[in-house]
């Protein structure tokens, strides 16, 4: 079982569309991240939230941290080909700071 | 700016061989960490460091080695490859292990064994 679950597994969307990926726990978390996986690359970060209720917007894309800081969401818009890769969130708690991290959501923009 | 690099990229191996996955960075970052990648579970930490001289276990560290002689090189050593440690794994660095830390990644290694 995930202790972060991540939903949905896989989304083919036309361009232009929104979309929106969730990162869900029961677990408290002290920050989150989200990094976009390539295939063939490792992870790169997009974005970290530590404050719950936390918005973080990088152009397209806005992230948001659940108050009670267990759960995120990333929220695309008019989404492009460009976008295509792996979703991942990972998340630290305040016990530990080792990275506990989701299985990804697939997102594939076909133009 | 290499960043974190990572090689072979590519290796098979039969069951009981052994082989050492190199990973080295550049950015003078204290904290190193294995991870491996496999469909439908996402990034498991195998082992880490958070610096020179000094590794620890993650959630799955049975059937690998690591050692941590200097800032910049971490390797990864399988011990006797089963085929359960097919994967992909990818090498990790940051500066600390500070909550919102960035951590860096390298192009990772897909390990087939047969």
């Amino acid at each position: 079982t995930q202790l972060l679950e991540q939903s949905p597994q896989f989304l083919s969307i036309q361009e232009g569309e929104n979309l929106t990926v969730y990162c869900n726990s029961s677990s408290v978390f002290s920050s989150l991240q989200w990094y976009r996986q390539e295939p063939g690359e490792g992870p790169v970060l997009l974005v970290t939230v530590v404050t719950g209720g936390e918005v973080k917007k990088l152009k397209r894309l806005t992230f948001q941290f659940g108050d009670a800081r267990k759960d995120s969401s990333l929220h695309i818009t008019a989404a492009q080909p460009g976008d295509t890769g792996l979703y991942l969130c990972a998340g630290t708690m305040d016990s530990n700071y080792q990275l506990i991290w989701g299985a990804g959501t697939k997102l594939i923009i076909k133009p | 700016n290499a960043g974190v690099t990572q090689t072979p990229k590519f290796q098979v191996l039969k069951t009981g061989q052994s082989m050492t996955l190199q990973c080295a960075q550049d950015m003078n970052h204290e904290y190193m960490s294995w991870y491996r990648q496999d469909p439908g579970m996402g990034l498991r930490l195998i082992h880490y460091s958070v610096g020179a001289g000094i590794t620890d276990q993650g959630e799955v560290p049975n059937g690998y080695n690591v050692s941590r002689s200097t800032t910049e090189d971490f390797p990864l050593r399988l011990l006797s490859a089963a085929p359960s440690q097919t994967s992909v794994y990818f090498c990790a660095s940051s500066i600390d292990r500070a909550e919102d830390t960035e951590a860096f990644f390298g192009q990772g290694t897909r390990l087939t064994v047969v």
